[in-house]
């Protein structure tokens, strides 16, 4: 299968931009999504962009998408405590009906 | 409205023992999938069910795997003769109509002993 791959740990303080970076490696993906997964919980949809698209902006949250270098930013303005969670990166590829997933970026946010 | 939901949300079996793990999808959406995160491996794939059609099985990773949707709506994972191996996460998510954002449930969290 494809990979996703991301940084496995980022740390900022409150107040502060978080900026959490993604690489896929299929070209092909439709659509691409940024989830949130808080301790003992599910995953949470952030927010989605879909590939014809460079940029999303959507309240605090900024999605930027570089198809040529297939590279994938989630942008967290004004990052607060309650940010603290891990972030997954996510390719859809309609073909394989399925989303192929990073391996999670663990956001750790310092008052 | 609701969201997917899932039960158990925790279950603790003894190894060689039968689970099943249920998954209500969001009312409208035909599309399901079941997905599966450890530490080791990560999120990954396992089965996706479209409305009537056949359910892509490619992400199973054993025949000790099987999963059915009943009625179009409601589904249930199945895992036979568990393994500790087995011990993970087991997210449910659900779509419109296959081809959009999937929302997944809270997920159970399975361990075998």
């Amino acid at each position: 299968g494809e990979d996703v791959e991301q940084s496995l740990f980022l740390s900022v303080r409150e107040g502060d931009s978080s900026v959490i970076n993604c690489t896929y490696t299929d070209s092909s993906s439709t659509y691409l999504y940024w989830y949130k997964q808080e301790p003992g919980a599910g995953l949470q949809l952030l927010t989605y962009i879909f590939s014809n698209m460079d940029m999303k902006q959507d309240q605090r949250l900024t999605v930027l998408l570089n198809k040529k270098d297939k590279h994938l930013s989630l942008r967290i303005a004004d990052t607060q405590t309650g940010d603290s969670a891990i972030y997954f990166c996510a390719e859809f590829q309609g073909a394989g009906n399925m989303l192929t997933f990073g391996g999670g970026t663990r956001l750790m946010v310092k008052p | 409205g609701a969201g997917v939901s899932q039960s158990p949300s925790n279950k603790v079996t003894e190894k060689g023992k039968d689970v099943e793990l249920r998954c209500d999808p969001i009312s409208g959406h035909t599309a399901l999938y079941w997905y599966r995160q450890s530490l080791g491996q990560g999120l990954e794939f396992l089965i996706y069910f479209q409305g009537n059609s056949a359910p892509d099985k490619s992400g199973l990773p054993s025949d000790r795997f099987s999963a059915e949707r009943t009625g179009g709506s409601v589904s249930t994972l199945t895992i036979q003769r568990t393994q500790q191996e087995d011990s993970a996460v087991y997210l449910c998510a659900s779509s419109i109509q296959g081809q959009e954002t999937q929302y997944f449930g809270p997920g159970t969290r399975l361990l075998v002993l």
